[in-house]
């Protein structure tokens, strides 16, 4: 069965600090990826999207960058967190033109 | 690019009702639609999804219609019960330009009270 696995599910990181946020799929192969921020009380905002290995793109420029070193392996990452940056991270994929799977999120903080 | 909202922004009923929560869409060219449920600080419950050559979909006390030439969907809940609490999304998928990421509206909270 297709699942997906998203970590860690709360994370509290200073100012300055380095962030990197994974997730990674099983039961599919090729899956577009996708990260998502929520912020409170907002819908979901689409950070960044992949078609495929190294393929990334970006919907909004910021403090973020996102890669996809295998297939099924998709990482969030930040050189210097902002705060900002806090929020409701979550990672989906969607197996072909079928509907969408997401992970149960990560909550950041940045203090 | 597809554009959807949702209204309305909260919902609170008594047990028992039947409710409908409304999903608008902007390109009438989408693939597919798909309704989800979000508890307080978790991730997203696929509910029911909606290819575009479909009209509803039924789940349980769920269900969901698609008309693409208006633009809408709705999700009907019937005989809401406290455990239906929760914050409803739509995504649709796919339009006019091509893409195929979902696109969320902002979501219903809804709240059953006993």
């Amino acid at each position: 069965s297709q699942t997906i696995h998203q970590w860690p599910a709360t994370l509290v990181q200073p100012v300055g600090s380095p962030l990197s946020l994974e997730c990674t799929v099983e039961g599919t192969s090729n899956p577009n990826l996708y990260w998502y921020r929520q912020a409170a009380g907002r819908g979901l905002q689409l950070l960044f999207y992949s078609v495929g290995i190294g393929q990334i793109s970006s919907e909004v420029p910021q403090n973020l960058s996102a890669s996809r070193p295998q297939d099924r392996q998709f990482i969030l990452s930040s050189k210097k967190l902002l705060l900002s940056d806090s929020g409701f991270y979550l990672c989906a994929f969607t197996p072909e033109a079928t509907e969408a799977f997401f992970g149960q999120g990560t909550r950041l903080t940045v203090v | 690019k597809q554009e959807v909202t949702q209204i309305p922004a909260a919902l609170s009923v008594p047990e028992g009702e039947n409710l409908v929560l409304n999903c608008s869409f902007t390109d009438s060219a989408i693939y597919n639609l798909q309704w989800f449920r979000q508890d307080p600080g978790k991730g997203l419950t696929s509910l029911l999804l909606i290819q575009s050559s479909q009209r509803e979909q039924t789940s349980g006390r769920l269900n969901a219609s698609l008309d693409k030439s208006s633009g809408r969907s709705t999700l009907y809940i019937a005989a809401s019960q406290p455990g239906d609490s929760a914050t409803y999304l739509c995504a649709g998928r796919g339009g006019s330009g091509g893409s195929y990421i979902p696109t969320f509206g902002r979501g219903t909270s809804l709240i059953v009270h006993p």
